[in-house]
Formats: C-alpha cells, sequence, structure tokens
C-alpha cells in the first residue's frame, strides 16, 4: 500500500538555526498537505501544495513539492522557541483516505 | 472558524469494558474521520465517514466500529477495551468531497485502558 515516509524522526536546534524535514511517498501523489502539533496540541493545517515542483512561502516557513510529485519538504528559516512542535505531511490516497508521514519532532533551545 | 469538539479529553477505562468517543463538528462537513496517534508512529487512520450512514474502515479497523447517524456527530466505539488501545484519539472533519481539502481535527482524547 501507499506509504508516507518522513525524516527526521527528531530535530534538536539551537535557536536560530535553519531546520529541514523532508517528506517521501512511495505513490505520485496528486496533492500534499503539512501540519503542525504543538506540544499538547492537535494538529493544525498548515498548507496545501498541488503543482510539480511548486514552492510557497509562509514568512520563514518554505514549503516545496518535487516535481515527480512523490517528495516534499518544509524548511524553516532561522527557528524561533514559537516553531516548537511537531511537524507532519500528509497525501491522499484511494478516495478519501489521507495518509500521514510519521512526523518530524522539532525541539528548539533558547 | 470550525470548531471538532471531543467530548473527553482524558478517560480511564478498564480491560473489555464498551467504550464511546464523540465526535462533533458544527461548520455540515460531509467527511468525518477517526485516526489514533502514538509516538513514532505518526497518525494512522481507523475509520472514516464521507456523509451520514456511510463509512469505511481505515488502516487499522480492528477492534474498532464506528456510528454516523447524524452529519455532525462521529462516534468511534471500541467494543471490548484492551490495553493496546490505549492511545491518543484524534477526530477530523472537512468538506466534501475533495481530496483537497484541509482536515481540521479535535483536541484529542487521551484514552488509557488499564
Amino acid at each position: 500500500g501507499q506509504q508516507v515516509m518522513q525524516i527526521p524522526q527528531y530535530q534538536h536546534v539551537q535557536e536560530g538555526e535553519d531546520f529541514t524535514t523532508y517528506c517521501n511517498s512511495s505513490t505520485t501523489l496528486s496533492n500534499i498537505q503539512w501540519y503542525k502539533q504543538r506540544p499538547g496540541g492537535h494538529p493544525v493545517f498548515l498548507i496545501q501544495l498541488v503543482k510539480s515542483g511548486e514552492v510557497k512561502k509562509q514568512k520563514r516557513l518554505t514549503f516545496q513539492f518535487g516535481e515527480a510529485k512523490k517528495n516534499s519538504s518544509l524548511h524553516i528559516t532561522a527557528t524561533q522557541t514559537t516553531d516548537v512542535g511537531t511537524y507532519f505531511c500528509a497525501g491522499p490516497y484511494s478516495s478519501y483516505k489521507l495518509i500521514f508521514g510519521s512526523g518530524t519532532r522539532l525541539l528548539v533551545r533558547p | 472558524d470550525v470548531k471538532v469538539t471531543q467530548s473527553s479529553r482524558y478517560l480511564v477505562k478498564r480491560t473489555g469494558e464498551k467504550v464511546f468517543l464523540e465526535c462533533v463538528q458544527d461548520m455540515d462537513h460531509e467527511n468525518m474521520f477517526w485516526y489514533r496517534q502514538d509516538p513514532g508512529l505518526g497518525l494512522r487512520l481507523i475509520y472514516f465517514s464521507y456523509d451520514v450512514k456511510m463509512k469505511e474502515k481505515g488502516d487499522i479497523p480492528e477492534g474498532y466500529s464506528v456510528s454516523r447517524e447524524k452529519k455532525e456527530r462521529f462516534s468511534l466505539i471500541l467494543e471490548s477495551a484492551s490495553t493496546n488501545q490505549t492511545s491518543m484519539y484524534l477526530c477530523a472533519s472537512r468538506f466534501g468531497t475533495g481530496r483537497n481539502s484541509p482536515l481540521h481535527f479535535g483536541n484529542g482524547t487521551r484514552l488509557t485502558v488499564t
């Protein structure tokens, strides 16, 4: 079945350093979504990418969708303590299902 | 803003009990989902419903059933709770049949089965 792999599992950075998480699908995706879950909270939708090679930015966050639409990345420039949380990618398969990656937990040292 | 409300934040149940987890959304969303979240495993889909009285199994449906009698409410039922069902349960909803619709999650129910 379809799988969505996400690496790394954890990343511990000094505040101000950059951070990247990578997402790889076993099959081509029609779109990919990214979510953020703060500690003790629930996943919150960040963004969706649809087009091959698409790049979208939200302030210090840059999202990319690969040319083959099988991989994606989220890059955070100059991390802040407010960026702490777990970042999930998710891709659709079959009619209504959304498969989530295992997530990357970001810890930021002040 | 979309509101997805899960009835309990924390639950402690005994092995063998029948457990009901309730989820209500206020945005007239057609699709509703139940996921469980475990460390290192991400979010795994248990069941989803694309409309009233319609349901489909997700990736890990064993030991669970669901009910969707009204559009706004989606219930997850653990027929006979077991310790390996100790987990965080997340309900989510979204609009229509579009694969592009984002999910809106509830705050989660942390279930402990002893």
